[in-house]
């Protein structure tokens, strides 16, 4: 299975400032179809996972602008320009290059 | 709008089955698929596995693959997940999500369900 390994695991963060969330793959998530299959996904307390980036670098349906994601073959960027207090939750980095798709340990951001 | 509703809780014991169903509407049932993921207390998600809604063919994660069976009802747009011979290890929240198809490949889970606490207790 392909490990994925996300950094930090905890993120305090200040309302206005930027973060960033590191993910990382054991194998290459780019495909020869030149779609790189990293998906980002918040799960705010008490709620289901909802999406935010999918194929690396694209913003979901609704998801703010503040957020954006890049990467490589095999090192991935989740980024929030400016976090704000609903920014708060556990976020997960997912690959689809393989089945079984595997997630990330999960980054708890939090509002210092 | 989509939507993707859970049955409720379940409460059962070592050894049991559990049959958790997630019934959707607002969209065609038959061109996406539908994906399970567990997430144990206070833990993180796990995929457990897809199956296509148009034929029924089934992935399963390999943990699993020996007890967990994925049915569709195509009248109902309702998906099925059933978990045989559980263990303790085995309460947590059930999600079921729909997952979308890019590039002839198995993609993101767009929408989720509310998801169902399953409980194994004796």
């Amino acid at each position: 299975d392909i490990v994925m390994t996300q950094s930090p695991l905890s993120l305090p963060v200040t309302p206005g400032e930027p973060a960033s969330i590191s993910c990382r793959s054991s194998q290459s998530l780019l495909h020869t179809n030149g779609y790189k299959y990293l998906d980002w996904y918040l799960q705010k307390p008490g709620q289901s996972p909802q999406l935010v980036i999918y194929l690396g670098s694209n913003r979901a349906s609704g998801v703010s602008d503040r957020f954006s994601g890049s990467g490589s073959a095999t090192d991935f960027t989740l980024r929030i320009s400016r976090v704000e207090a609903e920014d708060v939750g556990v976020y997960y980095c997912m690959q689809t290059r393989q089945t079984p798709p595997t997630f990330g340990q999960g980054t708890r951001v939090e509002i210092k | 709008q989509v939507h993707l509703v859970q049955s409720g809780g379940e409460v059962k014991k070592p050894g049991a089955s559990v049959k958790v169903s997630c019934s959707t509407s607002g969209y065609n049932f038959v061109i996406y698929g539908i994906n399970w993921v567990r997430q144990a207390p206070g833990q993180g998600l796990e995929w457990m596995g897809w199956i296509s809604t148009y034929n029924g063919k089934t992935k399963l994660a390999p943990r699993f693959q020996d007890r967990l069976n994925l049915t569709t009802d195509t009248s109902a747009a309702t998906a099925y997940m059933e978990l045989r011979s559980l263990t303790s290890d085995d309460t947590a929240l059930f999600y079921c999500a729909r997952g979308v198809t890019a590039g002839d490949t198995h993609s993101f889970f767009d929408f989720w369900g509310q998801g169902t606490l399953v409980t194994v207790s004796s």
